[in-house]
């Protein structure tokens, strides 16, 4: 079993719809769990930090459901802009290092 | 801002070359880190360091040596460069919980 699992995708949405995704992770010691954007042929940049309590940035919301190891994003009106992949990624190893899911590819249409 | 910064966007060589991809951010960060990402594998942990003169292996450090003689540098070494060793290869610096990735070098062993 892979350490972080992600559905790949691609999701096509119509403008303003709302859209989730999962993440998976295996290693229930994991302490610290991140949201990263990436736009096509662009480095991956932090979108959110996900927390314990759930934590919300305007359109966007993530939560953390350790009992079952995962982690969600939701993202609300999407807009074009929105277009990207979307990694999720779990601190592990001591708090040294980030193990990414393949990342899912969001597609928002007109 | 955070400048994390690669020597090339694109580089070329050829089977059996050795093959230098330096890394350099600005922020003073101890932790710093070398993907690479291929369509489908994601993101995947190569070396990283977390301070001067210290490395650690990541999940695919076979084929790859690093070098981190300042702190703001850190470089990735391919001794002899192999096909499968074509990628896009990032490379990360990390405060706290925000990782910064620069540009990415695509690499293309021939």
């Amino acid at each position: 079993r892979k350490e972080v699992e992600q559905d790949p995708g691609p999701f096509n949405v119509p403008e303003g719809a709302t859209v989730a995704f999962n993440c998976t992770y295996s290693n229930s010691a994991s302490q610290s769990f991140f949201w990263y954007r990436q736009d096509c042929r662009k480095e991956p940049k932090l979108l959110m930090s996900v927390y314990s309590s759930g934590n919300e940035d305007g359109r966007f919301t993530a939560q953390l459901n350790r009992a079952s190891q995962y982690i969600s994003l939701l993202i609300r009106d999407s807009k074009l802009s929105d277009s990207a992949t979307y990694l999720c990624a779990v601190e592990t190893g001591g708090g040294n290092k980030l193990t990414f899911g393949t990342g899912t590819q969001l597609k928002v249409e007109l | 801002d955070v400048k994390v910064t690669q020597s090339s966007r694109y580089l070329v060589k050829r089977t059996g070359e050795k093959v230098f991809l330096e890394c350099v951010q600005d922020m003073d960060h101890e932790n710093m880190f070398w993907y690479r990402q291929d369509p489908g594998l994601g993101l995947r942990l190569i070396y990283f360091s977390y301070d001067v003169k210290m490395k650690e292996k990541g999940d695919i450090p076979e084929g790859y040596s690093v070098s981190r003689e300042k702190k703001e540098r850190f470089s990735l070494i391919l001794e002899s460069a192999s096909t499968n060793q074509t990628s896009m290869y990032l490379c990360a610096s990390r405060k706290r919980h925000e990782q910064f990735f620069g540009p990415g070098t695509r690499l293309t062993v021939l």
